[in-house]
């Protein structure tokens, strides 16, 4: 019974194709996340979204796309996916919209790479 | 921006308690602050969060001097399975631009 569950866990895939990570919680969290780790560890969130109310961190580029159908998923579109993209994509869920005082729960990563 | 500054990296040894660092000067006064460790092929885990003083838990201490601009993680009596990287995260007045920080690396030896 995982918390926070991603597929796939590994993904390799060509420059300039379109690919879909997807994302579940069974915590009955309202909020969920999107972070993206480099090749030098950085964490950086990407999006928040918040009973369906999504927040854009404007620094991703809009090839990137998430997507909720419910509250307990929410899913990574990326179109013509480039050489730059290759990282570690996590998604989390939280009980609410706080980073100050809620904790986040981690699923395990999917490590995308682009050929 | 509540921004994060902590050491690249840590050796200690097994039995020691260690001690990992957190600068956060432009913390904001409703921020808490909160750390976590992540595993090689894992997502993060929360250890501990506190907002002043001192906190502790079965795992850790974290210790926030009054004027917060600063924090430090204490783990006590290490052993290899503490090796992993360990997060500092401030919130941020602006909910989606927190910052996990870059991060240090503690390895601990036999």
């Amino acid at each position: 019974d995982t918390a926070v569950s991603q597929t796939p866990k590994y993904l390799v895939t060509q420059m300039g194709n379109d690919k879909s990570i997807k994302c579940e919680q069974n915590l009955g969290h309202d909020t969920m996340y999107w972070y993206k780790q480099d090749s030098k560890k950085f964490l950086k969130i990407m999006f928040s979204y918040n009973n369906k109310e999504l927040i854009i961190n404007e620094t991703v580029p809009n090839r990137f796309s998430p997507k909720s159908p419910d509250k307990a998923h929410l899913n990574l579109h990326i179109n013509s996916l480039e050489l730059g993209d290759s990282a570690v994509y996590f998604c989390a869920s939280s009980q609410v919209f706080s980073s100050r005082t809620d904790t986040q729960y981690f699923g395990p990563g999917t490590r995308l790479t682009v050929l | 921006l509540a921004k994060t500054t902590q050491p690249i990296s840590m050796d200690s040894y097994e039995g020691q308690e260690v001690n990992i660092t957190c600068s956060h000067n432009n913390i904001a006064t409703n921020d808490y602050i909160t750390w976590y460790q992540q595993f090689p092929s894992q997502g993060p885990r929360f250890i501990i969060q506190g907002y002043k003083t001192k906190v502790t838990n079965e795992v850790a201490s974290l210790f926030i001097p009054a004027d917060r601009k600063s924090s430090t993680l204490s783990l006590p009596r290490v052993s290899l399975s503490d090796t992993a990287v360990y997060y500092c995260l401030v919130g941020d007045i602006d909910f989606n631009k927190f910052y996990f920080g870059s991060g240090t690396k503690l390895n601990v030896k036999p």
